[in-house]
């Protein structure tokens, strides 16, 4: 299987910061690489998709980049709706792999 | 609109199988493309994920359960089931179906999921 390991597990930042996350892949996985934000209760939601792609609605701050084995999801701005755990998962081959979260909590 | 809903029983026992039904609307399992999968996440840890199903009834699975899961599709009913046998406290879960679409040629994704349904293994 291939590892998906994201860094930090955890941060606390305050509004209007600029948030990077990487996440890093255990073999080379092209730009298959997609981002979700989950909120306490919820599903996970798609952020971005194909490494840097955004997907429809998700606003414009989010922006994700990187290929082969690194890659960063960043928020431009932080907005009170982003304090969540946002995850990294590999779509390369099966089985999917997910990373193990990073939660960003505010400061 | 594409909704997605699991569906199956919240208290299992030790041992005992789990069959769980993912019903979805707005999309078919029909269309290339398109499959619907899996994933389930114990209380606070991280997302795992289990099984996929693909519109060409191709099946894909996690190796380290894939001895106790069966993924299959009703594409009249737009139904998923999974099923998993021998069933252990440590898979207590919230257990997603999603579907997944493919973006171009290669690239997957899961783009809707549905609310998650919590599975508690105790007897």
């Amino acid at each position: 299987d291939i590892q998906m390991t994201q860094s930090p597990s955890s941060l606390s930042a305050s509004v209007g910061d600029r948030l990077t996350i990487t996440c890093r892949a255990s073999q080379s996985i092209s730009s298959y690489l997609n981002w979700y934000q989950q909120k306490p209760g919820k599903a996970p939601k798609l952020l971005i998709y194909t490494a840097s792609s955004l997907q429809s609605g998700v606003p414009s701050r989010f922006s994700g980049s990187g290929s082969g084995t690194d890659f960063t999801l960043t928020i431009s701005s932080l907005q009170p709706e982003d304090f969540a755990t946002y995850y990294c998962q590999q779509s390369y081959t099966t089985p999917w792999t997910f990373g193990q979260g990073t939660k960003v909590e505010i400061k | 609109q594409i909704t997605l809903k699991e569906s199956g029983p919240t208290l299992v026992k030790p041992t005992q199988t789990l069959t769980l039904t993912c019903t979805f609307s707005g999309f078919s399992l029909s269309t290339s493309g398109v499959g619907v999968g899996w994933i389930r996440q114990p209380p606070g840890k991280a997302l795992e994920w289990l099984a996929l199903i693909y519109w060409d009834d191709d099946k894909r699975y996690s190796p380290s359960l894939k001895s106790r899961l069966t993924i299959t599709k009703d594409t009249s009913k737009n139904q998923v089931l999974l099923k998993m046998t021998n069933m252990d406290p440590v898979d207590t879960a919230t257990y997603y179906c999603a579907r997944s679409a493919r973006s171009g040629t290669y690239s997957w994704m899961a783009d809707y999921w549905g609310q998650g349904t919590l599975v508690t293994v105790s007897s």
